[in-house]
């Protein structure tokens, strides 16, 4: 079984401010991982992800992500931020592999959160 | 242009009444997924398919139905909705092993 806790709900910033958003994840297997960004009214779009290799991952609008194994954390930074980030985020994972019950291609997702950045 | 499709974007419907959501991607991935998302509870797996007649469960399948006859298509089918089944709905498609490429999403209303 996966699960994964987005640790704040919402995180109000000022614009230029950098900023953090935590997403701590539980599985019996190992696991890739991906953050989503859902502007209003859209789908989900794919921020950036680890599948294997650097655990410092790069992805689009600045955003980065850091991937602790022995935590169990895969939080999203940004340096800047700026007000067209303002959307909600997801973290999410799926296993590599069947194992244990746990189906390959199951993609469990944390319960977001909303960045708001203030000019 | 790559792309997941659903149809429709807005539904209200009764109590009851079958309905379906047409999901379709030219992007030939073989792995296929429903999501429902709702406030607080981010986004639920209801069904995932790897490939053509194989789907599986996700979290959150009571109430609904899927079928995998063709590679592009998945649809999803509430035979009986429930005002509890009013949410936003998201078509998903992917790779093996690589990230979910998400539909513009579907909002039903079940009154």
């Amino acid at each position: 079984a996966q699960s994964v806790t987005q640790l704040d709900s919402q995180v109000p910033v000022f614009e230029e401010a950098p900023v953090e958003l935590r997403c701590n994840y539980s599985s019996s297997v190992s696991v890739y991982l991906f953050w989503y960004v859902q502007y209003p009214n859209q789908g989900l779009q794919l921020l950036l992800k680890y599948l294997s290799g650097s655990t410092l991952v790069k992805g689009i609008n600045g955003f980065e992500a850091e991937f602790n194994k022995s935590q169990t954390s895969f939080h999203l930074r940004k340096p800047s931020v700026h007000i067209s980030d303002t959307a909600e985020y997801f973290c999410a994972v799926s296993p590599q592999y069947n194992a244990g019950g746990t189906s390959y291609g199951k993609l469990t997702f944390g319960q977001g959160t909303i960045l708001t950045v203030h000019p | 242009e790559a792309q997941v499709t659903q149809n429709p974007r807005y539904l209200i419907t009764v109590t009851g009444k079958k309905l379906t959501v047409t999901c379709s991607q030219n992007m030939n991935h073989e792995y296929m997924s429903w999501y429902r998302q709702d406030p607080g509870l981010g986004l639920r797996q209801i069904y995932y398919s790897m490939n053509v007649e194989v789907t599986d469960k996700g979290d959150v399948p009571e109430g609904y139905k899927v079928s995998r006859k063709e590679k592009r298509n998945f649809p999803l089918i509430l035979e009986s909705p429930s005002p509890n089944q009013t949410s936003l709905y998201f078509c998903a498609s992917g790779p093996r092993g690589g990230e979910a490429f998400f539909g513009q999403g579907t909002r039903l209303t079940v009154v």
